[in-house]
């Protein structure tokens, strides 16, 4: 069975740093694109960016590049996302998902809240 | 950017009603494009894939169809578990950019 299992919710300040994961289990890890969405509160999705951890190949949207690093580390099957210095205006649930073949995200991890509050 | 216009943004609908959902690529995407249903919190749920492909275990009262730069995402007869938020996403390039979502609520 396909999973993608998240790190749990974070409250961080403004200024902290923080890396997020998303590890995967139930295929072949290394094969498929693994990409990050995120959803303010009460907003719609937003596409972040991807990473292929086979060869750690990453895109990511201008909106966010920059902004955030993605990364994987094959040999433990898990993806991250991570902030530098992070914002209130980081504040949201951050989700991973595989890209199938055909580019649809068709398995999702369950989410990980971040707030970001002083 | 690709950019992808959903509308309504919200509808109201009774159980067994036909709704119709439409999104409009800023540009030529051909077929790439996917439906995803969200629940409150919960991830979102890939329904069509491909404009008009059912992802497997979908009912097959969703249905998706293509022409041009519009989609169109249709619930034949809207069940009680339909009632959710429901996204488009093009993956013609990167970003593979949403649309700002359809509320579908109970009337």
């Amino acid at each position: 069975e396909v999973q993608l299992v998240q790190s749990g919710a974070e409250v961080k300040k403004p200024g902290e740093s923080l890396k997020i994961s998303c590890k995967g289990s139930g295929y072949r890890f290394t094969s498929y694109w693994i990409g990050w969405v995120r959803q303010m509160p009460g907003k719609g999705l937003e596409w972040m960016g991807i990473i292929y951890p086979g060869d750690s190949d990453t895109r990511y949207s201008p909106s966010f590049q920059g902004q955030v690093t993605i990364s994987a580390d094959k040999s433990i099957s898990t993806a991250y996302l991570q902030w530098s210095s992070l914002k209130a205006s980081d504040t949201a649930v951050y989700y991973c998902a595989r890209e199938a073949a055909g580019g649809s995200f068709d398995y999702w991890g369950q989410g990980t809240l971040v707030t970001v509050s002083s | 950017d690709i950019q992808m216009t959903q509308s309504p943004s919200s509808l109201s609908a009774s159980v067994g009603d036909r709704i119709t959902i439409t999104c409009r690529a800023s540009q030529s995407i051909s077929s790439y494009l996917n439906w995803y249903q969200q629940k409150p919190g919960k991830a979102p749920k890939l329904l069509i894939y491909a404009a008009s492909s059912l992802q497997s275990g979908v009912p097959s009262r969703f249905s998706g169809s293509a022409s041009g730069t519009d989609f169109t995402l249709t619930i034949s007869s809207v069940q009680p578990e339909d009632f959710a938020t429901y996204y488009c996403q093009q993956i013609y390039s990167t970003p593979r950019t949403f649309g700002q979502g359809t509320k579908v609520e109970i009337k």
